[in-house]
């Protein structure tokens, strides 16, 4: 489809194991964003890709987290040593133009649980 | 720093009741602002925005004013359904070369028939 696309949709992984979450924009989009939603939480900021500036890494919760969009498309996000906090669900939304109009475009997200 | 603050949920109301899910910002300059809205099992989704002071968006019957002198974005809507239940996200964005987009915590809503 035409919409942000993202894999796996469920993940069920043992506590330290790494984990490797994929995220396909729309096409020509240019910014990229990672969210999670903790159950009855709201949306926590993770990253953050504009163009080929560098990224926004202020929400990353700890060094065990980490991102790359290669060649300005897809993104992976990549969590190291899971730890059981980490069970939520991971969201990446896409927009144009750095997203200045304001309207992100949501993928229905990856589900991880750390057992 | 920017930020959104919106009321605490749950919010439940009966149906055709009168909704308010209030929505309070920080922000230098001018930013735009935005709700999104979250039905059960679908991924999030833009319901309406207003770009400047006094813009008023609207959409599904929902409408938000952007009130620069409160600095709220409070939505209503009139009449609710039991299909407006969701989880709405207030959201700001100041146009910057590096900008990201802001989201309050949500506001659960639940609709009784």
């Amino acid at each position: 489809g035409a919409g942000v696309s993202q894999s796996p949709s469920n993940k069920v992984t043992e506590k330290g194991k790494d984990v490797e979450l994929r995220c396909d924009p729309i096409s020509g989009h240019t910014a990229l964003y990672w969210y999670r939603q903790s159950l009855g939480q709201g949306l926590e900021f993770l990253i953050y890709f504009q163009g080929n500036s560098a990224p926004d890494k202020s929400g990353l919760p700890s060094d065990r987290f980490s991102a790359e969009r290669t060649g300005g498309s897809v993104s992976t996000l990549t969590i190291q040593r899971t730890q059981q906090e980490d069970s939520a669900v991971y969201l990446c939304a896409s927009s144009r133009a750095g997203g200045h109009d304001g309207e992100l475009f949501f993928g229905e997200g990856s589900r991880l649980t750390v057992l | 720093g920017n930020s959104v603050t919106q009321m605490e949920g749950p919010v439940t109301l009966s149906e055709e009741a009168f909704l308010t899910i209030n929505c309070t910002y920080t922000a230098t300059g001018y930013p735009s602002l935005f709700w999104y809205v979250q039905y059960p099992g679908e991924g999030l989704q833009l319901l309406l925005k207003a770009t400047k002071a006094d813009d008023k968006g609207s959409n599904k019957g929902f409408e938000a004013t952007y009130r620069k002198e409160t600095t709220s974005f409070h939505l209503e809507k009139g009449s609710v359904q039991v299909s407006d239940s969701a989880v709405y996200f207030c959201a700001l964005i100041r146009y910057s070369s590096a900008s990201k987009i802001i989201f309050g915590s949500g506001t659960r809503l639940s609709i009784r028939p």
